[in-house]
Order: structure tokens, then C-alpha cells, then sequence
């Protein structure tokens, strides 16, 4: 199975700081027709995942543009661009290039 | 607006089995892929099965293959997880995702425990 490797495991900002989540892959996630199926996710206390950005680089539907993604092959990253109080949580990376899909441990951003 | 609600949950014993549902709405059902995506209490993500848009593809993890089942009625928007013999490493929310984890239901909790 592919191993997603997130670093760093907390992270801890002040407002208005931005951030930067690392999400590195075992193999790499681009496939045969050149896509690459890497995903961010934001879990918030007490709620279920939400889809931030897809297939590396793509903002999802109502996701603030201060979230960016960039990366390719084996090495990914996440960019919060000023953190706001309401992007606290616990992020992922997920992959769906190879079976089984598989999700990195999880970043778990604090505000200062 | 997409909702996913699941439901069936609850306290079962080692051993037991339990039906979960995931009701859909807001989008066209019968498009796209589902996933059973599950958490164990105060960890992460683990996918455990997937089916395709018609049914015609099915893959489980490890962890759950020969044990739980994942179908769908797309006359009923509903998509199911069939669990038999539940183990205590089972205890987790349980989420049904749409797409690729383009929306996520609130979840539905099992717990396996004597």
C-alpha cells in the first residue's frame, strides 16, 4: 500500500501567519494518463471531513483561495495563506491513484 | 445541496452483525462512485470500500474483505455496509463519502465491545 508521510504532525500559528503542510508519498501518484489523484482535507473538531483541494492543485467548491496546492510525483504541500481562527483542525492528504486509497496521518493545526 | 446521512449504527457485541445506510440527496446518486471511509476513536482516516457508480466494482481493504459488503440501491439513493463478524478494532465513525471525498456524510458511530 502507498504510505503518505505528513509533516510536520502539529503545527501552531498565530492569525494572519502563513503555513505550509508537507505530504510525501511512498510511490509516486502520477498515473498512466498523467493525472495525479492527491487530495487535502480539513477535519474540524467534532465535524467529518471537508474536501479543500483536489487532484494536487484544485481549490474545492466554496474552499477559501488563501488554501493553495502544489507538488508532483512523490512530494506534495499544502499552503494556508494567512491562517484564519476557523481553519483549526486536524488536515490530510489522501491518494486514489493506487489501490487501496490511502490518507497521511494527519497535521493538526492550532492557533496561538 | 449534497447531503449524506448515514444511520444504523449503535452498540453491538464481538461477533455481531449491523447494517449501516447512507441516505443521499442533492446530487445524482446513481453518477457517482461511493466510498465507506471509517475512524477509530482519536485517530485517523482509514478507507475500507468503495463501489462504482452502476455496482459493477467493489474493492474492500484488507482489514474488512471477507467480512463486510458495501452495496447501493439507486432507485433509493441509499448505499449501504453490510458488517458481519465485528471485531472490536471495528469501534470506529463510520462516513460515506461521494466521488472521491467530494462531500462527507456527518458519520455514524459503531462499537464493538462485550
Amino acid at each position: 500500500d502507498v504510505v503518505l508521510t505528513q509533516t510536520p504532525s502539529t503545527l501552531s500559528a498565530t492569525i494572519g501567519q502563513s503555513v505550509s503542510i508537507s505530504c510525501r508519498s511512498s510511490q509516486s501518484l502520477l498515473d498512466s494518463a498523467g493525472n495525479t489523484y492527491l487530495y487535502w482535507y480539513l477535519q474540524r473538531p467534532g465535524q467529518s471531513p471537508q474536501l479543500l483541494i483536489y487532484l494536487v492543485s484544485n481549490l474545492g467548491s466554496g474552499v477559501p483561495n488563501r488554501f493553495s496546492g502544489s507538488g508532483s510525483g512523490t512530494d506534495f504541500t499544502l499552503k494556508i495563506s494567512g491562517v484564519e481562527a476557523e481553519d483549526l483542525g486536524v488536515y490530510y492528504c489522501m491518494q486514489a491513484t493506487h489501490a487501496p486509497l490511502t490518507f497521511g496521518s494527519g497535521t493538526k493545526l492550532e492557533i496561538k | 445541496e449534497v447531503q449524506l446521512v448515514e444511520s444504523g449504527g449503535g452498540l453491538v457485541k464481538p461477533g455481531s452483525s449491523l447494517k449501516l445506510s447512507c441516505v443521499a440527496s442533492g446530487f445524482t446518486f446513481s453518477s457517482y462512485g461511493m466510498h465507506w471511509i471509517r475512524q477509530a476513536p482519536k485517530k485517523g482516516l482509514e478507507w475500507i470500500a468503495l463501489i462504482y457508480y452502476d455496482s459493477s466494482n467493489k474493492y474492500y481493504a484488507d482489514s474488512v474483505k471477507g467480512r463486510f459488503t458495501i452495496s447501493r440501491d439507486n432507485s433509493k439513493n441509499t448505499l449501504y455496509l453490510e458488517m458481519n463478524s465485528l471485531r472490536s478494532e471495528d469501534t470506529a465513525m463510520y462516513y460515506c463519502a461521494m466521488g472521491i471525498g467530494d462531500y462527507w456524510g456527518q458519520g455514524v458511530m459503531v462499537t464493538v465491545s462485550s
